[in-house]
């Protein structure tokens, strides 16, 4: 079992619907986790980070969290052409060392 | 000002010499980090240094040797180099703030290609 696991995708949504993005991981012992975004030939770049379980909303994301089943997702509102990316879960544990998932590649259709 | 600097940003060679690629940050972080991301874009970190000394080393040949001369620069030396070694390095830093683990920033990349 891969320790944070993500759907490849792609994700295919149309401009202006809401793109969910899913995440579950294996540690229990996690405590942080981050969304990130990255585009094609460019670094990672963070979108949301989330502690506690719940949600947390900056603007049109929404990182979820349940770590009673070790879930986590990242809800874009108004989806937009340039949010077509590949968005990365990343979970980490008491080491500070981040586990990344492989990625799920979203495709925003105009 | 760029945060992480990374340099080269391409870097084609021969299988079987030796690259260094460099890194520096400007943001005063304490932590350094180097990743590996492959072909099918999976990103896995190598190596951690915080405040000059070595944090994590993860399972990776010994060719690959980390050094930060202080803690604003982590410099990656690979030595014989293989063709599975052609991958993306990512170098990134993040200031610790206690139990929870704090944002990593990423440089542009080194794209490693090993002919």
């Amino acid at each position: 079992q891969k320790e944070v696991e993500q759907n490849s995708g792609p994700l295919s949504v149309p401009e202006g619907a809401i793109a969910s993005l899913n995440c579950t991981y294996s540690d229990r012992g996690s405590q942080s986790f981050f969304w990130y975004r990255q585009y094609s030939g460019k670094s990672p770049e963070l979108i949301m980070s989330i502690y506690s379980n719940g949600d947390k909303e900056d603007g049109r994301f929404t990182a979820q969290l349940n770590k009673a089943s070790q879930y986590v997702s990242l809800l874009i509102r108004d989806s937009q052409p340039s949010d077509s990316a590949t968005y990365l879960c990343a979970v980490s544990g008491a080491t500070n060392k981040l586990i990344f998932g492989t990625g799920t590649l979203l495709a925003v259709q105009p | 000002d760029t945060a992480v600097s990374q340099t080269p940003k391409y870097l084609v060679t021969q299988m079987g010499n030796d690259k260094s690629i460099k890194c520096e940050q400007n943001l005063g972080h304490d932590t350094m980090y180097w990743y590996k991301q492959d072909s099918k874009k999976f990103l896995k970190i190598m190596f951690s240094y915080n405040n000059k000394e070595l944090i994590i080393n993860e399972t990776v040949p010994n060719r690959f040797s980390p050094k930060s001369p202080d803690k604003a620069h982590l410099n990656l030396h690979i030595n014989s180099l293989e063709l599975g070694d052609s991958a993306v390095y990512f170098c990134a830093s993040s200031q610790p703030q206690g139990p929870l683990t704090d944002t990593q920033y990423f440089g542009p990349g080194t794209r490693l290609t090993v002919l």
